[in-house]
């Protein structure tokens, strides 16, 4: 199947910095790339929908300028969690859809740890 | 929310029983998908089942969809320690294309 890739898998960060998280599809083209959010025990939460070459669409209660997404080209969507605080610590999953845009890809995951 | 509803949230068996998590969604759907996520670790796909289909089987594992029901459970037949992880049901709108929400999620216990 189509592979997403996700890096870094685990980074811890200092409160106030900004941390810079990559999803990439490594054998095909991703015009649409989904970002979510993980707390411990607890389901996965739609941040925002990254569309290439356009600006990203945000779900209700994520914040953009904090969550800042970027889809430069076809394979990479990035997210920046600006100004990082500890209750911004979590984990965050990107997928994408897959050549028949039907099934879901999805990265390895990032844990990030915000000190 | 379009957030999904899994029941029960926790479940333990003894291996060799069988295992079934069922979830309900809310909005008319294009596919439902049933991944496992290990304790801290990303997610595995298990199985597809798509809107027009009733019933799909992979090995150890049997999906049903009820779209009229808004439900679907999965069943795991077997069971093994390797299996205890948590489960989640996954559903695209019809109007929202692959982005995918969530059910709350099941965590399976397999006693050895």
């Amino acid at each position: 199947g189509a592979v997403v890739s996700q890096h870094p898998s685990w980074v811890i960060c200092k409160s106030g910095t900004s941390v810079k998280i990559e999803c990439r599809s490594l054998d095909f083209q991703a015009t649409t790339m989904f970002w979510y959010r993980q707390f411990p025990k607890q389901s996965l939460m739609l941040m925002a929908t990254s569309n290439e070459g356009s600006k990203a669409t945000y779900e209700q209660g994520v914040e953009k300028d904090k969550f800042l997404i970027n889809h430069a080209s076809l394979t990479l969507s990035t997210l920046t969690v600006t100004s990082a605080h500890p209750e911004d610590s979590s984990f965050y999953i990107c997928s994408s859809e897959g050549p028949m845009n039907t099934e879901a890809f999805f990265g390895q995951g990032t844990r990030l740890t915000v000190v | 929310s379009q957030q999904g509803e899994e029941d029960p949230q926790a479940l333990s068996i003894q291996e060799g029983e069988n295992a079934t998590m069922n979830c309900s969604y809310k909005t008319s759907i294009n596919n439902l998908q049933w991944y496992r996520q290990n304790s801290g670790r990303g997610l595995v796909h298990l199985i597809l089942i798509r809107s027009n289909e009733r019933e799909k089987h992979s090995g150890r594992l049997r999906v049903t969809l009820d779209t009229s029901k808004k439900s679907s459970s999965l069943l795991i037949t077997a069971s093994r320690a390797a299996d205890t992880a948590s489960y989640f049901c996954a559903t695209d709108a019809k109007d929202t294309g692959n982005q995918f929400y969530f059910g709350t999620g099941t965590s399976l216990t397999v006693i050895p």
